[in-house]
């Protein structure tokens, strides 16, 4: 049973505009979320995180917005580069130790 | 090490043969986790770390799985008799405990593991 899901497999946004990832989850005890990036045949990299005590937290282009009441968090790119392209996974986590991943969004920034 | 180191990196087996993957952590994280990850699929938990703590073995897929951590540093994945649904990537991450929530693990590159 997928706790975490991220809706769209793809994404294609031409660079300059802006990216919007989106991300839903189901277990409303979930406090922690994060965001990571994966380029081929590479392990994921953090990219950012949000707590539930907070609504957006910021860190220059990226931007993860947190609507608790619709469980659902958003990753904002903007400016998109061509160097964005990757597979986005969210996760989520009610203990901060195990986290529970979605099964990514294949992001194309067309130059 | 500066990351976390998996090796190999690429391993082909064949149908019914035992596989051991290895994962060495960043130098002083106390928690240790595997996932994998198959085609098309996100990042399956499979077994977790910490400590000197009993692992939280919830999401080992059958009892052909096992993980070890010795000496609380490296940790040996090994799967028995292997099938091919166990071809996957699987990814090895370690965290020091308290800094997850805030900046989740460290991932290694994987071990890309191909039943023939």
């Amino acid at each position: 049973d997928q706790q975490v899901k991220q809706n769209s497999p793809s994404l294609s946004v031409q660079e300059g505009r802006i990216s919007i990832l989106n991300c839903d989850y189901t277990n409303s005890m979930f406090d922690y979320f994060l965001w990571y990036k994966k380029y081929p045949a590479e392990g994921p990299t953090f990219l950012i995180s949000i707590s539930s005590i907070k609504d957006k937290n910021e860190d220059g282009r990226f931007t993860v917005f947190l609507n608790k009441s619709a469980k659902h968090l958003s990753l904002h790119i903007v400016p998109s580069q061509p160097g964005d392209s990757a597979v986005y996974f969210c996760a989520a986590s009610d203990t901060g130790n195990q986290f529970y991943f979605g099964t990514g969004t294949s992001l194309t920034v067309i130059p | 090490g500066a990351g976390v180191s998996q090796s190999p990196s690429n391993k082909v087996t064949e149908k019914g043969k035992d596989v051991e993957l290895r994962c060495d952590p960043i130098s002083g994280h106390t928690a240790l986790y595997w996932y994998r990850q198959s085609l098309g699929q996100g990042l399956e938990f499979l077994i977790y770390f910490q400590g000197n703590s009993a692992p939280d073995k919830s999401g080992l897929p059958s009892d052909r799985f096992s993980a070890e951590r010795t000496g609380g540093s490296v940790s040996t994945l090994t799967i028995q008799r292997t099938q091919q649904e166990d071809s996957a990537v699987y990814l090895c991450a370690s965290s020091l405990l308290m800094l997850a929530e805030n900046y989740g693990y460290t991932f290694g590159s994987g071990t890309r593991l191909t039943v023939v």
